[in-house]
């Protein structure tokens, strides 16, 4: 199976733009998703199929890939994106889900 | 409204057992694949394990291969996870969550629904 490698933490001003990258050796080949995890609670997904939106999701948030990497964008973050976020794939070669290593955004 | 209710969770001796549950109720259980998620104190997420949505055929991480078995009873809507030969290392929050569309896993699919987890404790 491959790894999913992300920034460790982002910070962002509060209404600027944050973006978090995903990169792993298989994700040209399969989707990615990714989910929001906030302090104490269940992670919940925001993007799925690299840059859908589940309904209720905001705008603000954005998904894209392109060849073994795949970014989230939050755009006009706002205090509550703190969190932990996310991304995940499905390894079809070893038949198993990845986790990325996760990435705490902090909003100052 | 989907809900997952974990239970099971508690404080086990290396080396012991353990079995959680997760009761399923609001969709058609049957009808998706369901997967065990873990998430040691501080630390990321790790998938663990996902069964098809007909409960014939398993897949697990490498770190829990031949210790944990995932099943489900789709008379009764409820998943199981059977924990054997556990480590310290098996402490951590455990999640059931739900395949968003099909009853295979495969890289279409999501997990829209999560539990609020049960906490596993392997201590001496």
């Amino acid at each position: 199976s491959y790894d999913l490698t992300q920034p460790p933490s982002v910070s962002v001003s509060p209404g600027q733009t944050a973006t978090i990258s995903c990169s792993g050796a298989g994700l040209a080949e399969t989707f990615a998703c990714w989910y929001q995890q906030k302090p104490g609670q269940s992670p919940v997904v925001i993007i799925y199929q690299d840059s859908k939106r589940p309904s209720g999701i905001p705008e603000r948030f954005s998904g894209s890939s392109s060849g073994n990497t795949a970014t989230l964008t939050i755009s006009g973050a706002q205090a509550m994106d703190e969190a932990d976020y996310y991304c995940q794939a499905w390894d079809s070669r070893s038949a198993l889900y990845v986790f990325g290593t996760g990435t705490k955004v902090t909003v100052l | 409204e989907v809900q997952l209710v974990e239970s099971g969770g508690g404080l086990v001796q290396p080396g012991g057992s353990l079995r959680l549950s997760c009761a399923a109720s609001g969709f058609t259980f049957s009808v998706y694949a369901m997967n065990w998620v873990r998430q040691a104190p501080g630390k990321g997420l790790e998938w663990v394990s996902v069964i098809s949505g007909s409960g014939s055929y398993t897949y697990s991480a490498d770190s829990v291969k031949g210790r944990f078995t995932m099943s489900r009873d789709n008379s009764k809507n409820i998943l199981y996870l059977q924990m054997n030969s556990l480590r310290a290392e098996d402490t951590a929050v455990y999640y059931c969550a739900k395949a968003s569309d099909y009853p295979d896993p495969q890289a279409l699919d999501y997990f829209d629904h999560w539990g609020q987890g049960t906490l596993v404790t392997v201590s001496s």
